[in-house]
């Protein structure tokens, strides 16, 4: 089947803003989502965004969302050093009810 | 709430061995998910329940895995016989709707 996508990595200094992008397989998805993984833990559950929304905002993260582009992007705004850790993109396909993850991007942030 | 709990965190087995992976999912849940995790496949579903009723397993590996979900608060993952390529952090996830996907901390299987 088609997979999330996403790039594997991306480096920023701290303070700057980070912008992790995906793209996901299927335009009919309700719910889209972005999880967090820090080493040697479990995922921990940052945002989602329902399909009918453009945009979502929560404190210092933002996702946008272009349905006809299958496009999900999270930025990250003033980011800390304690932000390092993999980001995962997924996705609820209408024909199902499990998570559909990409592979993750490896954010790194330096001082 | 004490979220979902895995056990054990870590497991160190022989090739050939038996292995049980245990996850007590949220009360209330009504979906409950497990989850492989290695470097060169990423995030895979092996079989998630509904109501204790397995509804997809097209991602259980082949007939060494089983999983069982006797009842609402206890799921199990078996290996028989446990191979080297099992080796892999396994994750049990547990939702009551699509805005809810909570992971338990993830069992590290080490297959030698």
């Amino acid at each position: 089947g088609e997979d999330v996508e996403q790039s594997l990595f991306l480096s920023v200094r701290e303070g700057d803003s980070s912008v992790i992008n995906c793209t996901y397989t299927d335009s009919s998805s309700t719910y889209l989502y972005w999880y967090k993984q820090e080493p040697g833990a479990g995922l921990q559950l940052l945002t989602y965004i329902f399909s009918n929304m453009d945009m979502k905002q929560d404190q210092r993260l933002t996702v946008l969302l272009n349905k006809k582009d299958k496009h999900l992007s999270l930025r990250i705004a003033d980011t800390q050093t304690g932000d390092s850790a993999i980001y995962f993109c997924a996705e609820v396909p209408p024909s199902g009810y499990a998570l559909n993850f990409g592979k993750g991007t490896s954010l790194l942030v330096t001082p | 709430d004490a979220g979902v709990i895995q056990s054990p965190r870590h497991e160190v087995t022989e090739m050939g061995q038996e292995v049980t992976l245990r996850c007590k999912p949220i009360s209330g849940h009504d979906y409950l998910f497990w989850y492989r995790q290695t470097m060169m496949r990423g995030l895979e579903l092996l079989i998630y329940f509904n109501n204790n009723v397995p509804i997809d397993d097209s991602g259980m590996p082949e007939d060494r895995f089983s999983a069982k979900m006797p009842n609402a608060s206890f799921s199990t993952l078996k290996i028989q016989p446990s191979e080297p390529r099992d080796s892999a952090v396994y994750f049990c996830a547990s939702s009551l709707d699509s805005r809810g996907y909570t992971f338990g901390s993830g069992t590290r299987l080490t297959v030698v």
